[in-house]
């Protein structure tokens, strides 16, 4: 089956602008993930969704970060006022969350944002 | 919190030789243990998981993985490389019986020679 999709591959913007990410997850997967991997970098987390609920946010780096799962699917990342420290690589993952014991996290192929 | 140390950020070996990558850990609660791939331009792959019971597991394309409690270590071994290892591994950690965030090391780059 399908997999965890990402939209737009790459997104090239300038600082001060507002940007949105789009993540589509596998289908039927209630937990979706994000992670930012700058340059050099190891996946860091961001924001993890239960539903439409924010289940742990204590990733975002601060207030220019948000996002939304509205419908418990897909998920928006949106970044305002964006700044060149904010280039990176967004990932995305979805889970199908048991009752207990551990959900594997499939991963998208991410959206490379460059900020010049 | 838990934190993942790769001391190494870039491993050179010939084709057809053995490799260890390593990866220590660092957490007050039980973790799920992983490693991961990246392969040039591509997404983040499962290569393989250690959730409880042997404390040697094995993943795919040859890799294997060996757990130790007491050093807290996770390193990864493969008996042969091939050109086609040529990648970013990543060891991570998830707080065991909780489906919330994976943290990553910072990676290690694998650089097969000919």
């Amino acid at each position: 089956g399908a997999g965890v999709s990402q939209t737009p591959s790459n997104k090239v913007t300038e600082k001060g602008k507002y940007v949105e990410l789009r993540c589509d997850p596998i289908s039927g997967h209630t937990a979706l993930y994000w992670y930012r991997q700058s340059l050099g970098q190891g996946p860091e987390f961001l924001i993890y969704f239960q539903g439409t609920g924010a289940a742990d946010d204590s990733g975002l780096p601060n207030d220019r970060f948000f996002a939304v799962r509205p419908e418990g699917s897909v998920s928006t990342l949106k970044i305002q006022r964006t700044e060149r420290g904010d280039s990176a690589v967004y990932l995305c993952a979805s889970s199908l969350r048991l009752a207990g014991g551990y959900n594997e996290q499939f991963f998208g192929p991410g959206t490379r944002l460059t900020v010049l | 919190a838990q934190s993942v140390t790769q001391l190494d950020s870039q491993v050179p070996v010939f084709e057809e030789a053995p490799v260890e990558l390593r990866c220590n850990y660092s957490s007050s609660v039980s973790v799920y243990l992983f490693w991961y791939v990246q392969y040039p331009n591509q997404g983040l792959q499962l290569l393989l998981k250690y959730l409880s019971g042997s404390t040697l597991v094995k993943g795919i394309n040859g890799f294997e993985a060996e757990f130790n409690k007491s050093q807290t270590s996770f390193h990864l071994r493969k008996p042969s490389v091939h050109i086609s290892d040529t990648a970013e591994y990543f060891c991570a950690v998830v707080r065991m019986n909780r489906d919330d965030k994976i943290i990553f090391g910072k990676g290690t780059r694998l650089h097969i020679l000919p």
